[in-house]
């Protein structure tokens, strides 16, 4: 059965730096791994989309890396701002012919002034 | 921007009571999710649908549950004897080929009183 674990489960960082968010996973026969982020209440935005055959992908700010030999996917977020400030979800899809998102626990992230 | 729409955003219903949740794919997807994320745990698959069929559901997905696409638009989910244990957040999800990215709405908050 596939494990999802986030880790830390929290984050206090002040604005302006790097930070790294950690995704670990058991079963690294995975299809691909998305990125969310989620706001208080509110539904899940995809920030990011690794297949299993990329090492990494970009968007803006955002870096996130994949490697499935030794289950971990990671998502670097640089120049922090309070904006960030949400808790950020990996979720796999595994490669087993099942369409369903596997969940990891998440990080919450504040980013203070 | 498309987007995943769902309403209503707030439900209240006393035990036992139906529900049916409504959810607007983008239009152009052909795949299909409801997940659900009880308060402070982590979000959990319920059921995939593709071409008018349940693809996959999970051990949640009891008989209580059902799920319809009703016509070209709209992709529902029901509960027919709500329990306490519902209460929850529950997301739709669209994706356009399978493996695909998935693509989340701002979910339908359940309370089961």
């Amino acid at each position: 059965k596939q494990e999802v674990t986030q880790i830390p489960a929290a984050l206090s960082v002040p604005e302006g730096e790097n930070l790294v968010l950690n995704c670990s996973f058991t079963d690294s026969a995975i299809y691909n791994l998305q990125w969310f982020r989620q706001d208080p209440g509110k539904g899940l935005t995809s920030l990011l989309l690794i297949q299993s055959s990329q090492r990494e992908q970009t968007s803006g700010r955002l870096n996130a890396s994949l490697d499935k030999s030794s289950g971990r996917s990671t998502l670097y977020i640089a120049a922090s701002q309070p904006g960030d400030s949400a808790t950020y979800l990996c979720a796999l899809l595994r490669d087993t012919g099942f369409q369903k998102l596997v969940f990891g626990t998440g990080t919450r992230l504040l980013v203070s002034p | 921007e498309p987007e995943v729409t769902q309403t209503p955003s707030h439900q209240v219903t006393q035990m036992g009571q139906e529900v049916i949740l409504r959810c607007v794919p983008i239009s152009n997807h052909l795949y299909f999710y409801w997940y659900r994320q009880i308060l402070g745990q982590k979000v959990e698959f319920l059921v995939s649908f593709y071409n008018n069929e349940i693809s996959e559901k999970s051990e949640i997905f009891d008989d209580q549950f059902s799920v319809e696409r009703p016509d070209g638009s709209n992709f529902t989910l029901k509960i027919r004897s709500t329990k306490l244990e519902d209460s929850a957040m529950y997301f739709c999800a669209s994706s356009p080929l399978d493996y695909n990215e998935q693509f989340f709405g701002p979910g339908t908050r359940l309370t089961v009183l």
